[in-house]
């Protein structure tokens, strides 16, 4: 079945660590994206990339990196210069008016 | 003004009333929205799309859709316990800006049996 794979389900960052947080998909979308998620609030966007090897900055992107170096993946890191990375993570993909999403990534600062 | 604007919640109905959820927009060109309902830590789940205005159902939900005021909402009848979750209200972006969805905070709905 196709669908959008996000891994690891749970993450702990220690201060001052990068860390990346996986996403593929295997339906053959071109636009994929990152949302972060605090509690209690709706999704911001942080980075979206609309084809291989270009990606636009979202609302948030300040202390994130992404890459697309391929159609299937879409990598999301978190820098040691966001201060407060604590958040639910989702990666979700396009076509059209299709929207999928993954099942999410829980960071946690330890 | 946030570019989506939702009921701030919790909203709680006993079962089998009918829930109501609203949603304001900013953009007047935008064309598409959706509704999706998330359980805590859970991903969202799409409810309802649509696209006219007017009334759109699927089952126990109906979306309603008005452009020229700028409002969508979903109502929810005969609300089960199952239907406790956030809903979100999200509008989708202009291609030119990667047609991303662009989400309202959420409401949080709770139905008491």
């Amino acid at each position: 079945d196709g669908g959008i794979t996000q891994s690891p389900k749970y993450l702990f960052r220690k201060e001052g660590q990068n860390v990346t947080l996986s996403c593929e998909q295997n339906l053959n979308h071109d636009a994929m994206y990152w949302y972060r998620q605090d509690p209690g609030q709706g999704l911001r966007l942080i980075y979206y990339s609309q084809i291989v090897n270009d990606f636009q900055k979202g609302d948030i992107a300040e202390g994130y990196s992404v890459s697309r170096e391929k159609k299937e993946s879409f990598p999301l890191t978190v820098t040691s210069a966001q201060k407060n990375p604590t958040a639910f993570y989702l990666c979700a993909s396009r076509l059209n008016y299709g929207y999928t999403f993954g099942s999410g990534t829980r960071l946690t600062v330890v | 003004q946030k570019e989506v604007e939702q009921n701030s919640g919790p909203l709680s109905v006993p079962e089998g009333a009918i829930a109501s959820l609203n949603c304001t927009y900013s953009d007047r060109g935008s064309q598409s929205f959706f509704w999706y309902r998330q359980y805590s830590g859970k991903s969202p789940e799409l409810i309802m799309s649509i696209y006219s205005n007017g009334d759109k159902e699927d089952g126990r939900f109906t979306a309603q859709l008005n452009k020229a005021s700028q409002y969508v909402s979903l109502l929810i009848r005969d609300s089960q316990p199952s239907d406790s979750a956030t809903y979100l209200c999200a509008v989708q972006g202009p291609y030119n800006q990667g047609g991303k969805l662009i989400f309202g905070q959420g409401t949080e709905l709770s139905v008491k049996p």
